[in-house]
């Protein structure tokens, strides 16, 4: 199984300012990496996926980064409505019960 | 646009069953691959189970080894709706179900709102 290790587990972070959540994958997993956003409450939703792709309507602040085992998601600027759980999710190796997501990120507005 | 609608959750005693439901519209369904993926109170996601686009050979499923011979996912893609029977129930099966689409590759682009099925005496 592919461990996959977010971290910080909490960020605070002021409005206005950068945010940046770490993924470490336990094997390579090439760019085969997404990012959900999830609001308490709600379904996740799909932000980036290929480790850097933007979805579409997601805002232009939200970035990705990464291959192989370590990844970044960028937060530019962060906005209230940004406060949320991210979790991060490999796809890397067939079948998809090897499939497996982080323990995710908490993202608070300080 | 794209909706998937859960159903189907509730209370169940464990060694009972439910089947849950996800409503597709908005897309060809039978083009994608299906999963359902959960989320147990106060934890992650889990990824539960996969049904492929229907193909030349049929269509295949996977399962979590935490759910398999007690799960069973199938779809319907002349009522574009996709199910998972769930067997056996033990308390740890509790959780938010989400139907989830699968994008270009293997991530999920879609989801649902979530069934909730709770599991106990």
């Amino acid at each position: 199984e592919i461990l996959m290790t977010q971290s910080p587990a909490t960020l605070s972070v002021s409005p206005g300012e950068r945010a940046t959540l770490s993924c470490r994958a336990s094997q390579s997993l090439s760019s085969n990496l997404a990012w959900y956003q999830q609001k308490p409450g709600q379904a996740p939703r799909l932000l980036i996926y290929g480790a850097s792709t933007r979805t579409t309507g997601i805002p232009a602040r939200f970035s990705g980064s990464g291959s192989g085992t370590e990844f970044t998601l960028t937060i530019s600027s962060l906005q209230s409505e940004d406060s949320a759980v991210y979790y991060c999710h490999q796809y890397s190796h067939w079948p998809p019960s090897m499939y497996t997501f982080g323990q995710g990120t908490k993202v608070e507005i300080k | 646009e794209v909706q998937l609608v859960e159903s189907g959750g509730g209370l169940v005693q464990p060694g009972g069953s439910l089947r849950l439901s996800c409503a597709a519209s908005g897309f060809t369904f039978s083009n994608y691959p299906m999963n359902w993926v959960r989320q147990a109170p106060g934890k992650g996601l889990e990824w539960v189970s996969a049904i492929s686009a229907i193909s030349g050979s049929g269509e295949s499923t996977y399962y979590a080894d935490s759910v398999k011979g007690r799960f069973t996912i199938s779809r319907d893609n002349s009522k574009n709706t996709l199910y998972l029977q769930m067997n056996s129930l033990r308390a740890e099966d509790t959780a938010v179900y989400y139907c989830a689409k699968e994008g270009s590759t293997w991530y999920y682009d879609y989801w649902g709102q979530g069934t909730l099925v709770t599991v106990s005496s």
